[in-house]
């Protein structure tokens, strides 16, 4: 089996802060993704990638920047922290069309 | 785009009557992969199960959904509720040969009681 594994748990950031959040995987798996989940809304995909240098917008992704320099990590800045972005962001990983694995999430907190 | 709808936000039911969850969704693609999620309290989205098969049922773990085309629909079923089974259900949708973006429906909140 795999694991995916993201970094930090918790981010703090000041209103108007470049944040970032990583990820890694070790199942090899090709496509990845960043989800952003808050209560009510469920899961809304912000930006995916589905090989090493690729990267395609979701529907959330304005504000939001994401890097893939490499097949196992997938990173996700916040441009400019709000405090109406608090939320839980989700990294997923897949083959193909299939099943996606998803880490233990990062909790964005703005001060 | 696409998307998928989760009409209940919450659904509340004593142990032992029967679930049933309501996806339904629209997309231009003609076989897409429909799935269900399950997320339990302070824990990730797992899958349940999923299917890419017109009007075949697919199970997992007691649960059951079936892939109607005709109606866009992929409601989940269980035919009684166990309080283990209190947990958020998520229904999603890739566009199968049409691309990776895998898009989820706002969720259902699943609350079972004794």
């Amino acid at each position: 089996g795999g694991i995916i594994t993201q970094t930090p748990k918790f981010l703090i950031g000041q209103e108007g802060q470049k944040l970032t959040l990583k990820c890694q995987q070790n199942f090899n798996h090709d496509t990845m993704y960043w989800y952003r989940q808050d209560s009510g809304k469920g899961l809304r995909l912000i930006y995916y990638s589905i090989t090493e240098n690729d990267l395609q917008k979701g529907d959330l992704s304005e504000g939001y920047d994401a890097s893939r320099e490499k097949k196992s990590s997938f990173s996700l800045t916040v441009t400019s922290a709000q405090k109406n972005e608090m939320a839980v962001f989700l990294c997923a990983s897949s083959i193909g069309q299939g099943t996606l694995y998803f880490g233990e999430g990062s909790r964005l907190i703005v001060v | 785009g696409d998307s998928v709808t989760q009409t209940e936000g919450l659904v509340t039911l004593t142990e032992g009557l029967p679930v049933m969850l309501n996806c339904t969704y629209q997309t231009i693609y003609s076989n897409p992969f429909l799935f269900w999620y399950v997320q339990h309290l302070n824990e990730s989205p797992r899958l349940l199960l999923k299917s890419f098969t017109d009007n075949k049922r697919t199970e997992h773990q007691g649960f059951h959904a079936t892939l109607h085309k005709s109606s866009s629909s992929f409601h989940l079923q269980k035919s009684s509720a166990q309080l283990s089974d209190s947990a958020l259900y998520y229904c999603a949708l890739s566009p199968g040969t049409g691309g990776y973006k895998v898009v989820f429906g706002s969720g259902t909140r699943l609350l079972v009681s004794p």
